[in-house]
């Protein structure tokens, strides 16, 4: 069965410091690898995704993951945060076989000035 | 042109109730999805339609009743609502199940009294 476990329900930056949400899956196939991000009172959008091609992965507004398998993880990096990137993270993960998404818990991302 | 819409984007309504959700893509997909966020932003898988068949069926009462009449729809119908079904419903689409990216609806935020 997959799952994934993000890393910290909550990380707080500084404008202009890098950002580091964690996410680890589990998969017992290669998996289809996604982060989404959700903004107060709308839907989720897709940042990025990983689906077997490069283990770097670079996405929309400047944010990128790296793909390790030997870690079975799946971080997203922005090396320098701005006040609009506040908001909730989600790291998802599919096997490919016919399932549907299966989403981490969220990480909430704030940012101070 | 929304991709993936959903309507109404918010619902009040009280305990014994019964409610319908509509959804609708426009992306040409094969595969639509249920799935409910609840207070803690957890977000969790409810129903899967591949081509207007069900093919994921989750835990969840079986006061829910999804309805696809076409692939480009899925409805989602509640009976005899209760307190605890207050949450944000997202409906979802992708090319094919668990093999790409889902593209979500702005969600349903939906209040029980």
């Amino acid at each position: 069965a997959q799952s994934v476990t993000q890393l910290g329900s909550h990380v707080s930056v500084s404008e202009g410091a890098l950002v580091l949400l964690r996410c680890n899956y589990s998969s017992s196939v290669p998996p289809y690898l996604f982060w989404y991000v959700q903004y107060p009172n709308q839907g989720l959008q897709l940042l990025l995704k990983y689906t077997s091609a490069a283990t770097l992965v670079k996405g929309i507004n400047g944010f990128e993951a790296e793909f390790k398998k030997s870690e079975t993880s799946f971080h997203l990096t922005k090396p320098s945060a701005h006040m609009s990137d506040a908001a909730e993270y989600f790291c998802a993960v599919s096997d490919g076989t016919g399932t549907a998404l299966i989403f981490g818990k969220g990480t909430t991302l704030s940012v101070s000035s | 042109d929304t991709a993936v819409s959903q309507t109404p984007k918010y619902l009040v309504t009280q305990m014994g109730n019964d409610k319908s959700i509509k959804c609708e893509q426009n992306l040409g997909h094969d595969t639509m999805y249920w799935y409910k966020q609840d207070s803690k932003k957890f977000l969790k898988i409810m129903f899967s339609y591949n081509n207007k068949e069900l093919i994921i069926n989750e835990t969840v009462p079986n006061r829910f009743s999804p309805k696809s009449p076409d692939k480009a729809h899925l409805n989602l119908h509640i009976n005899s609502l209760e307190l605890g079904d207050s949450a944000v419903y997202f409906c979802a689409s992708s090319h094919r199940a668990g093999q790409g990216e889902a593209f979500f609806g702005q969600g349903t935020r939906l209040t029980v009294v």
